[in-house]
Order: structure tokens, then C-alpha cells, then sequence
């Protein structure tokens, strides 16, 4: 298997402008994370869909944020408007299911954005 | 709330033994998890422990107290590609049955030849 795979790898863009950030998950996982990796704040968890369904998105920081699992094979993680703050590595990782012994979550590469 | 603790970095020579340690508060625990990120990559899964007691694979160990809320990585030879950070993270149980994960703020391991 590829792995997660994440698009774009690098996002530069202007204040007000819309970006849309895409995960396609390991085959046969059926939960799927969006993190925010930042030096302030760390690695934040910003949503985790199981079986399509969103299941906790109390790290979404706000309504400008949004994210869809339309099938199981594909994510998105939407901002609009994107502001400077918003500058960040966004990751998606996968993992088997949402049990804890189905622990292991497998992360994409990451989609480094700066917002001007 | 739920929160971990780690230190920001820690510093040893190549061959030695290092131990990362990480405290944790959290309603409905289940099971402690260590990952390794190096500088421009993506987090990659270490260890899992949801037990006391201390599991080892190959040069790394993670151990567990449940009753302390305290666990470790410890890291034996180490080699300079070992530099990078190491995350512990928690899963808890929130109302409604799903189990979130939380990441602590990284320990920035550096070794030196």
C-alpha cells in the first residue's frame, strides 16, 4: 500500500483566499484524523471520522473550518477564508478502527500551508 | 480536561541510553502510545502500552503505571538518526463512546557523536 496519501505538499496562498487540503486514506481503515501541527500549539487534533461519519470535530477552531469524507477512500479539509494564522502542516492520518487496540495511527506526509 | 506533560528536549551521546518520561491527566484512559517525528516528516507510530509494565521492541521500550499516570520510552544505543522528536499520546473515552487522541508537546531528542 502507498500509504496516506496528502495533496497538496506545499499550499502558499493569500488572506481571504479559499484552500482546500485532500486525504486519501489507507485502504481498509476506517477511521481517519485531521491533525494541525504548529511550534505554539503543537500537534492538535482538529476532527476523527469513523466509517465516513464525523465523530468528534471539538478541535475545529472555527466555522471557517470544515471537513467532508464523501466515501471511504477520500477527505477534505476546507478553509475559507484562510488567514495568517491558519499557517501551518495540516496532517491526515489513518488507522484500522476506532477500538483501542486498533491504536496505531498511520500519517500522511503533510500539506505545509502558509497563508500571507 | 486532559493534558501531558514531557520535556522539551533532551540531550545524550551516541551508544548511550536515553529515557523520555511523560505524565498524564485524562478521564477514561485507554492505553499510552509513543511516536517518532523527524524534522520535516510525519509522526510514525512506536509502541502502544494500554497495561503496566514494559513492552520492548528492538532498541526501544515503553513502560507503563497506570496508577501513577506515568509512562516512559527509553531508547538503548542510540544512534545519531535517533534525533527527532518523540510524542506521547493519549486516547481517551469521551460521552458517546468514541476515543479521542491527545498528543503531548514533544521531547526533542538530540544526540551527539
Amino acid at each position: 500500500d502507498a500509504g496516506v496519501i496528502q495533496s497538496p505538499r506545499h499550499e502558499v496562498t493569500e488572506m481571504g483566499q479559499e484552500v482546500t487540503l485532500r486525504c486519501k486514506p489507507i485502504s481498509g481503515h476506517n477511521s481517519l484524523f485531521w491533525y494541525r501541527q504548529t511550534m505554539m500549539r503543537g500537534l492538535e487534533l482538529l476532527i476523527y471520522f469513523n466509517n465516513n461519519v464525523p465523530i468528534d470535530d471539538s478541535g475545529m477552531p472555527e466555522d471557517r473550518f470544515s471537513a467532508k469524507m464523501p466515501n471511504a477512500s477520500f477527505s477534505t479539509l476546507k478553509i475559507q477564508p484562510s488567514e495568517p494564522r491558519d499557517s501551518a502542516v495540516y496532517f491526515c492520518a489513518s488507522s484500522l478502527g476506532p477500538m483501542v487496540q486498533e491504536n496505531e495511527q498511520f500519517f500522511g506526509p503533510g500539506t505545509r500551508l502558509t497563508v500571507l | 480536561g486532559q493534558s501531558l506533560e514531557q520535556p522539551s528536549e533532551v540531550t545524550a551521546v551516541e551508544g548511550a541510553i536515553v529515557q523520555i518520561n511523560c505524565t498524564y491527566q485524562t478521564s477514561g484512559f485507554y492505553g499510552l502510545s509513543w511516536y517518532q517525528q523527524h524534522d520535516g516528516g510525519a509522526p510514525t507510530f512506536l509502541s502502544y502500552n494500554a497495561l503496566d509494565g514494559l513492552e520492548e521492541t528492538g532498541r526501544f521500550s515503553s513502560f507503563l503505571s497506570r496508577s501513577d499516570s506515568y509512562g516512559y520510552l527509553l531508547l538503548q544505543e542510540l544512534q545519531m538518526k535517533d534525533s527527532a522528536s518523540y510524542f506521547c499520546a493519549v486516547r481517551f473515552s469521551r460521552a458517546g463512546g468514541s476515543y479521542i487522541p491527545t498528543f503531548g508537546r514533544g521531547t526533542s531528542l538530540i544526540v551527539h557523536p
